[in-house]
């Protein structure tokens, strides 16, 4: 069964780095085939999927934070991270890690359960 | 960027009754990159329907999907208690970003 986790600090003061790392199970990120990515809610909206990342490190992110999102991938501990820079309060949100699968079609097939992150001094 | 708008916004039902989400885009789309999920309170979205019509691990056959070009529909026969929820569309495009619907509310009337 796979299983993603995420973890990282829930607050994070303006203008910092919010870092949030994705520990996955089940399956290894090396083996390929998918796309591990990021998807955020602000408190009471909807979903936004912020970038992906695969198990070469190739990366895409969202215009929308682009400049200030880099994703990395460790094949060896089978996790993949997300820093942010120069967060706002704009950058409060559940953020989930989620595998994109391209079977039967593509669709993000595995869920995290996500964590809250708070963006206040 | 394809735009995907769902409607109703909130859909009042009561159990046993069918419920018919619209997911509506700006631009025609691939049908095998459609997918819906539904996020309970408090959960995780989770995946319903893949490739427009194909139903994820798990899925009761009460879910079932369909469209084409620039219409799709997500149908819940027979709602269960457990249905209410809020209810997603989402597409991968020719090249990212990937977009989602602002969702469907639906609850008991």
């Amino acid at each position: 069964q796979v299983q993603l986790q995420e973890s990282g600090p829930g607050l994070v003061r303006p203008s910092q780095t919010l870092s949030l790392t994705c520990t996955v199970s089940g399956v290894y990120i090396s083996s390929g085939g998918y796309y591990w990515s990021w998807i955020r809610q602000h408190p009471g909206k909807g979903l936004e999927w912020i970038g992906y990342i695969q198990h070469s490190g190739t990366a895409y992110y969202n215009p929308s934070v682009n400049r200030r999102l880099t994703m990395s991938v460790d094949t060896s501990k089978n996790q993949f991270s997300l820093n942010l820079t120069s967060v706002t309060a704009a950058d409060t949100a559940v953020y989930y890690c989620v595998r994109e699968s391209p079977k039967k079609g593509r669709a993000f097939d595995v869920w995290g359960q996500g964590t809250m992150v708070t963006v206040s001094s | 960027e394809t735009v995907l708008t769902q409607s109703p916004g909130t859909l009042s039902l009561s159990p046993g009754e069918r419920a018919t989400l619209s997911c509506r885009a700006s631009q025609s789309l691939t049908s095998s990159y459609v997918a819906w999920y539904q996020q309970r309170p408090g959960q995780a979205p989770r995946l319903l329907v893949s490739g427009t019509s194909n139903r994820a691990t798990d899925i009761p056959d009460r879910f079932s999907g369909s469209g084409s070009g620039t219409d799709f529909t997500l149908t819940i026969n027979r709602l269960e208690p457990e249905d209410f929820a809020v209810y997603y569309c989402q597409h991968f495009g020719g090249s990212p970003p990937w977009t989602f619907g602002q969702g469907t509310k639906v609850e008991i009337k």
